[in-house]
């Protein structure tokens, strides 16, 4: 089972739509991270939330931190082509190793269309 | 400042070759991890390396390695080539404090035929 359970998996839009997609996981986590990847690029951090119930606007972008600090959403208001891309949401675990590790969840592949 | 730098962006290789990536982070940074990311599994660690030790591993086989030089440039090296090993390869830099972000390269795309 994963840690973190991103939905929907999939999302196409027109241009000028809301969206909203979510991170979900039973675990609690101090912060977490959300990321969007381009294609044929890497991730690129875009925000991170550390307390719960937490919001942070990125423009037209929406970042809540659940205030159990189980699950985080990201809402974009009007969409725009330029926000295609994959949506993931990321959070620092210690599986034994000496520090934690930055897992990632499952993602979410948004196509916006003009 | 420049970025992460990931070399090469493609690579093809045959079954059973082994092959060696190299990753130079941001100016500063002496974290590097390196994550595996393919379509099924999505983005999957590998290990990181901070100051030239190995401190965390995910689970890959030993055929998986890495090392980190004293200027904090990183190379992974993964032997004996399976098609399985076909995915994108990104390493990530940071400062190495718990809760930072990471700065990710584009990627090496690996090809195994």
């Amino acid at each position: 089972t994963q840690l973190l359970e991103q939905s929907p998996q999939f999302l196409s839009i027109q241009e000028g739509e809301n969206l909203t997609v979510y991170c979900n996981s039973s675990s609690v986590f101090s912060s977490l991270q959300w990321y969007r990847q381009e294609p044929g690029e890497g991730p690129v951090l875009l925000v991170t939330v550390v307390t719960g119930g937490e919001v942070k606007k990125l423009k037209r972008l929406t970042f809540q931190f659940g205030d159990a600090r189980k699950d985080s959403s990201l809402h974009i208001t009007a969409a725009q082509t330029g926000d295609t891309g994959l949506y993931l949401c990321a959070v620092f675990m210690n599986y034994g190793g000496a520090t934690n590790k930055l897992i990632f969840g499952t993602g979410t592949l948004l196509a916006v269309q003009p | 400042k420049a970025g992460v730098t990931q070399t090469p962006r493609y690579l093809i290789k045959t079954r059973g070759q082994q092959v060696t990536l190299s990753c130079s982070p941001i100016s500063g940074h002496r974290s590097v991890s390196w994550y595996q990311q393919t379509p099924g599994q999505g983005l999957q660690f590998l290990f990181e390396y901070f100051s030239e030790t190995q401190r965390n591993k995910g689970n890959f086989p030993g055929r998986f390695s890495g090392r980190q030089f004293s200027n904090s440039r990183s190379e992974m090296n993964v032997s004996t080539l399976e098609l399985g090993d076909s995915a994108l390869y990104l390493c990530a830099s940071s400062l190495g404090r718990q809760g930072d972000g990471y700065t990710f390269g584009s990627g090496t795309r690996l090809t195994v035929v």
